[in-house]
């Protein structure tokens, strides 16, 4: 199947400071790249959608300027979490997905995910 | 009401039981279905997709009931190695072609020795 990585796979800093997220597919062009976000026990939650060369479609409730996604191109996408807080603490996993003609829907590839601790 | 809905457990059970999780989910316009399998700490992987017609890969058998928007899993023989969290996932055309998965909050599943 599809691989997508994302690094770094975990990362710890101090409150303020900004922390970027990469997230990119190996072996194939990813038409859309999605953002989710996973507290303990909570399920997944989609953050935003984004499409290569445009702008990203946030989720009711997360702030765009605080959680800055470029996919710039169609094998990369990032994610920056500016002035991390700690409760901006959690499991951050990227999708990437491709169309695939033959299918009713988008199949997503997820990568292994970057667990942010904010001090 | 939650779009989609699980029961979260834990479900714990001998190995070789047979085990069964159910969801529900709320938005009737929902297109596709799956089973997604999370080990803690880890992404989510997709075990298998759900067919109204019923589907089976294996020890694992997927239901789907689009009139009561309630979506099943069994697993027959259970191995230790099934121990995880089970995700139930819908697939919404979110518009302009584009689809969205919505995740329930997952079961999770320990299988004792």
């Amino acid at each position: 199947g599809a691989v997508v990585s994302q690094h770094p796979s975990w990362v710890i800093c101090k409150s303020g400071t900004s922390v970027k997220i990469e997230c990119r597919s190996l072996d194939f062009q990813a038409t859309t790249m999605f953002w989710y976000r996973q507290f303990p026990k909570q399920s997944l939650m989609l953050m935003a959608t984004s499409n290569e060369g445009s702008k990203a479609t946030y989720e009711q409730g997360v702030e765009k300027d605080k959680f800055l996604i470029n996919h710039a191109s169609l094998t990369l996408s990032t994610l920056t979490v500016t002035s991390a807080h700690p409760e901006d603490s959690s499991f951050y996993i990227c999708s990437a997905s491709t169309f695939s003609g033959m299918r009713s829907y988008n199949e997503q590839f997820f990568g292994p995910g970057t667990r942010l601790t904010v001090l | 009401r939650k779009e989609v809905e699980q029961d979260p457990g834990p479900f714990n059970v001998p190995e070789g039981a047979t085990v069964a999780f159910n969801c529900t989910y709320s938005n009737s316009a929902s297109q596709s279905f799956f089973w997604y399998r999370q080990d803690c700490r880890k992404e989510p992987k997709l075990l298998m997709s759900v067919y109204s017609s019923g589907n089976e890969d294996g020890r694992f058998t997927a239901q789907l009931n689009r009139a009561s928007q309630y979506i099943s899993l069994l697993i027959r023989d259970s191995k230790l190695s099934d121990s995880a969290t089970y995700l139930c996932v819908v697939n919404t055309n979110s518009g302009a072609g584009s689809y969205q998965l919505t995740f329930g909050k997952g079961t999770k599943l320990s299988v004792i020795p």
